[in-house]
C-alpha cells in the first residue's frame, strides 16, 4: 500500500540552529513533491515544488532535497526563527490530475 | 484580495441535519478541491472539479455531494451528518491539472462539529 511517512514527533529547535525534517513514501512514482506550511487554525500555505529529475531547490532559508531513488525528501530550515514555528506538510502527486497525498505533517517549535 | 475563501468558518449541527459549505476563488484557477482534515490531522482529498467537471471522487460516503456552479464556485452539501463528520473542511484550488505545477491554494477551512 502507498504510504507517505513524516516524523510525528514534534521537532524543538533553537533558534538560529538548522530544523530538519524527513519525508519518505512508498509505492509512489511521484513527479514531484511538495512541501506546505500549515498554522493552527489555518489552511496550508504552500512553500516549495521539487521536481523528480531535480536534486535541491532552495527558496530564501528553505531548501528541499529529493531522492527518487531513496524515495526521500528532506526539508530544511536555516537559521529558524520563533516565527518559523508551523506544521510542515509533504505531498505527492498520484496523478496528472492534481490528486496530492499529503503526510500527517511534523510540527517545528523554534525557541528564543 | 486574492484567495480562497470559505464559509461558514465554524458550523456546529445536530446528527441528521443537512448543512452546506460554500467556496469561492478569484485566482482564475480552472480546478477546485475538498480536503478532509480529521482529529489526527491527516489531510485527504475528497473531491476535485476542474472547469465544473467531477475529475476526482474519492471513496467517500454519497451523502458527500459537491456542487459546482462555475469554476469559480465549489460547495460541499452534506446529507443526515453523522459524528464521524466533524472534522476541518479545506477548498483548495490550482492552475489547471496536467500543468505540473498544481502549487494548491487553500482556503481558511470550515470547522464542521456534529453533536
Amino acid at each position: 500500500s502507498q504510504k507517505i511517512e513524516q516524523n510525528s514527533e514534534a521537532l524543538n529547535i533553537q533558534e538560529g540552529k538548522t530544523a530538519t525534517l524527513t519525508c519518505n513514501y512508498t509505492n509512489y512514482s511521484p513527479a514531484y513533491l511538495q512541501w506546505y506550511r500549515q498554522d493552527p487554525g489555518r489552511g496550508p500555505v504552500f512553500l516549495l515544488l521539487i521536481r523528480e529529475n531535480e536534486k535541491e531547490k532552495r527558496k530564501e532559508r528553505l531548501k528541499v532535497t529529493f531522492d527518487t531513488t531513496l524515495k526521500q525528501s528532506l526539508f530544511h530550515i536555516t537559521a529558524s526563527q520563533p516565527a518559523d514555528s508551523a506544521t510542515y506538510l509533504c505531498a505527492l502527486d498520484e496523478d496528472s490530475w492534481g490528486k496530492l497525498q499529503f503526510g500527517a505533517g511534523t510540527q517545528v517549535v523554534v525557541t528564543p | 484580495d486574492t484567495a480562497v475563501s470559505q464559509t461558514p468558518k465554524y458550523l456546529v449541527t445536530q446528527m441528521g441535519n443537512d448543512k452546506s459549505i460554500k467556496c469561492e476563488q478569484n485566482l482564475g484557477h480552472d480546478t477546485m478541491y475538498w480536503y478532509k482534515q480529521d482529529s489526527k490531522k491527516f489531510l485527504k482529498i475528497m473531491f476535485s472539479y476542474n472547469n465544473k467537471e467531477l475529475i476526482i471522487n474519492e471513496t467517500v460516503p454519497n451523502r458527500f455531494s459537491p456542487k459546482s456552479p462555475d469554476k469559480a464556485h465549489l460547495n460541499l452539501h452534506i446529507n443526515s451528518l453523522e459524528l464521524g463528520d466533524s472534522a476541518v473542511y479545506f477548498c483548495a484550488s490550482s492552475h489547471p491539472s496536467g500543468a505540473e505545477t498544481d502549487t494548491q491554494y487553500f482556503g481558511p477551512g470550515t470547522r464542521l462539529t456534529v453533536l
